[in-house]
């Protein structure tokens, strides 16, 4: 089992419509969790992160965390071509201070 | 301010090579942590440092290795260059440690030939 998995995608969505990426990860005692956008050819940007059970909004972006399921979301509402990427879920595991471990990225097409 | 800086932006060698990239953290910020992306796949951790000390190592061969000065700013470098070191290299720039954010530079696009 992977430590951190993603769907690979591509996922399509229509503009405008919710986009939902979801991310699911091994080690039960990960206490830091986080999303980063990339754009082909370029380096991952931060988008959120998330340290707490719930849900966590910031403008059209919304993160979920369960911990106890071990599972991490994220929600894209009213999506814009622009939001057209590879989504990055990345988890600090157990104890392994400053070590992020990547899922492989989930690409998301936005469509006009 | 500046964010994280990364030099050069491309970099074409040989097999048998060797290579340096250098990054420059976000100011303020005393942790580096290199990462390694080869195409379709997420970032691969490769080191950390903080306080100039290595705090983390990912598994990569001795090959690798890397550094950190006294201003935080990085050095990774690349011994005997395989095709397969072929790939984006990747700094993210952190306050410390443990839980940080880690915000990451453009990054360093390497060819082997």
């Amino acid at each position: 089992q992977k430590e951190v998995e993603q769907n690979s995608g591509p996922l399509s969505v229509p503009e405008g419509a919710i986009a939902s990426l979801n991310c699911t990860y091994s080690d039960r005692v990960s206490q830091s969790f986080f999303w980063y956008r990339q754009y082909s050819g370029k380096s991952p940007e931060l988008i959120m992160s998330i340290y707490s059970n719930g849900d966590k909004e910031d403008g059209r972006f919304t993160a979920q965390l369960n911990k106890a399921s071990q599972y991490v979301s994220l929600l894209i509402r009213d999506s814009q071509p622009s939001d057209s990427a590879t989504y990055l879920c990345a988890v600090i595991l157990g104890n392994q201070g400053g070590k992020l471990i990547f899922g492989q990225g989930t690409e998301l097409s936005v469509k006009p | 301010d500046a964010g994280v800086t990364q030099s050069p932006t491309h970099l074409i060698k040989t097999r048998g090579q060797h290579v340096t990239l250098r990054c420059s953290p976000i100011s303020g910020h005393k942790s580096v942590s290199w990462y390694q992306q080869v195409l379709g796949q997420g970032p691969q951790f490769i080191f950390q440092y903080y306080e100039k000390e290595e705090r983390g190592r990912g598994n990569f061969p001795d090959r690798f290795s890397a550094r950190q000065f006294p201003n935080y700013s990085s050095e990774l470098n690349v011994n005997a260059l395989l095709l397969g070191d072929s790939a984006l290299y990747l700094c993210a720039s952190s306050l410390s440690t443990s839980t940080d954010t880690q915000y990451f530079g453009p990054g360093t696009r390497l060819t082997v030939l």
